[in-house]
This record gives C-alpha cells, sequence and structure tokens, in this order.
C-alpha cells in the first residue's frame, strides 16, 4: 500500500531546540504539503511544493520556520529556534494535482511536537 | 468571517440514523474536500468534489457551486463514524472548515 511516511511520530524537546521533521510523499505526486493542527486553530496550510518547487509559503512563521525538498523523496519541514507554541501536530500530505485544479489528498499519519 | 463555516460543531446520533453535515463557504472555488480524523489522528480524505454528487458506500457528498454549499451525507450510520469530518476549499490553495465533531451512539 503507497502511503505518505512522516518521521518522526512524536518529539518531545525543549525550547530553544532545533527540530526536523521529515516526510516522504507517495511516489509519483507532484506536490507535497505541510499543515499544522492546533485544538485552537484547526488544520493550517503551512507550506506547499509543486514539482519540488515552493508555491506557498505565506502561512509560515518566516523567522524560524523552513520548508525543503531536497528530492523528489523527501520534503523537510524544519523549526530554529522552537518554542512552546509551536506545539502541534504537524501533518504532510502528498497528491497528484495538475494545472489550477486540485486533486487526491493523501496524509501522513502526522508528527506530534511537544516544546517544553 | 471564516471563508469556510461548517455545521453542526458537534453532533450525536443513534447507531442507524441519517446523518448531514453542511459546509458554506463564501469565495469561488475549483474543489471541495471532505476528510474524516479519527480519534487516532489520522487523516484520510472521503472525497474531492467540483460538482454534483459523490457516492462511497455509506457516504454521499454533494456539491452546490452556485450556492456555495456542500452536503455530507451518512445514512445507516455506525459507531465506527464517530469522527471529525473536516471540509475545505480549494479556491488556491486548501482552506479548512474547523471540523463536525460527530458520535454516533451504539
Amino acid at each position: 500500500d503507497a502511503r505518505v511516511t512522516q518521521t518522526p511520530r512524536h518529539k518531545v524537546t525543549e525550547m530553544g531546540q532545533e527540530v526536523t521533521m521529515r516526510c516522504q510523499p507517495i511516489l509519483g505526486h507532484n506536490t507535497v504539503f505541510w499543515y499544522r493542527q492546533t485544538m485552537m486553530q484547526g488544520l493550517e496550510l503551512l507550506a506547499y511544493f509543486r514539482n519540488r518547487a515552493p508555491l506557498d509559503d505565506s502561512g509560515m512563521p518566516k523567522d524560524r520556520f523552513s520548508a525543503e525538498m531536497p528530492d523528489a523523496t523527501l520534503a523537510t519541514l524544519k523549526i530554529q529556534p522552537s518554542e512552546p507554541r509551536d506545539s502541534a501536530v504537524y501533518f504532510c500530505a502528498s497528491g497528484f494535482w495538475t494545472g489550477p485544479g486540485a486533486g487526491e489528498l493523501f496524509f501522513g499519519e502526522g508528527s506530534r511536537l511537544t516544546v517544553l | 468571517k471564516n471563508e469556510v463555516e461548517q455545521s453542526p460543531q458537534n453532533l450525536t446520533a443513534q447507531e442507524g440514523e441519517f446523518i448531514t453535515i453542511n459546509c458554506s463557504y463564501s469565495v469561488g472555488i475549483s474543489a471541495l474536500h471532505w476528510l474524516q480524523q479519527h480519534p487516532g489522528g489520522g487523516i484520510v480524505s472521503l472525497f474531492m468534489l467540483s460538482s454534483g454528487k459523490k457516492k462511497h458506500g455509506r457516504l454521499i457528498a454533494t456539491i452546490n457551486i452556485q450556492e456555495k454549499h456542500s452536503s455530507l451525507h451518512i445514512t445507516a450510520s455506525h459507531p465506527r463514524d464517530s469522527a471529525v469530518y473536516i471540509c475545505a476549499i480549494y479556491p488556491n490553495k486548501l482552506v479548512f472548515g474547523a471540523g463536525t465533531i460527530l458520535r454516533v451512539k451504539s
């Protein structure tokens, strides 16, 4: 079964530490998304890539967050330095999207981050 | 005003009941997604709609582009349908509703 794989599944860290989350999209998918989910805000789009190029990262705090796709099989989301308010579940999703329209979405199981 | 509004926020039903969850939005879209999130946290895409109606098992999703409204129906509901159902619209990027928490009691 093809699926989106995220690591780590759980991460507890102290404020100020660097956190890197990784996502392996489904092979052949050309669009990769990073979302964050909190109780207060629900699901929020942080960034997304089409054919590895960043299309939108307006939802991401630029001073501490960065998202990259070093190759088609890996997307990374980095937080440096981390803060307690970054505690959330971070989801990666991928799909094969063409043109201006949307396509199906396949979500990873999420990375639960706790910043103490 | 949020671009996506879901109703109800919470819904409790008895097993076997017909359930409707509504999603209204305020901008032009090219697609709308219905997502399901179980208590364990994983998110599954149920439907992607750009017009009309789609059916998968006991789930039916409809969309009216002119009225900017979509509904998700569950027929013969079952306790395993208990989850959060999230509507997401795609104007030029995904915008999520707050979700509807559904609990189906046996």
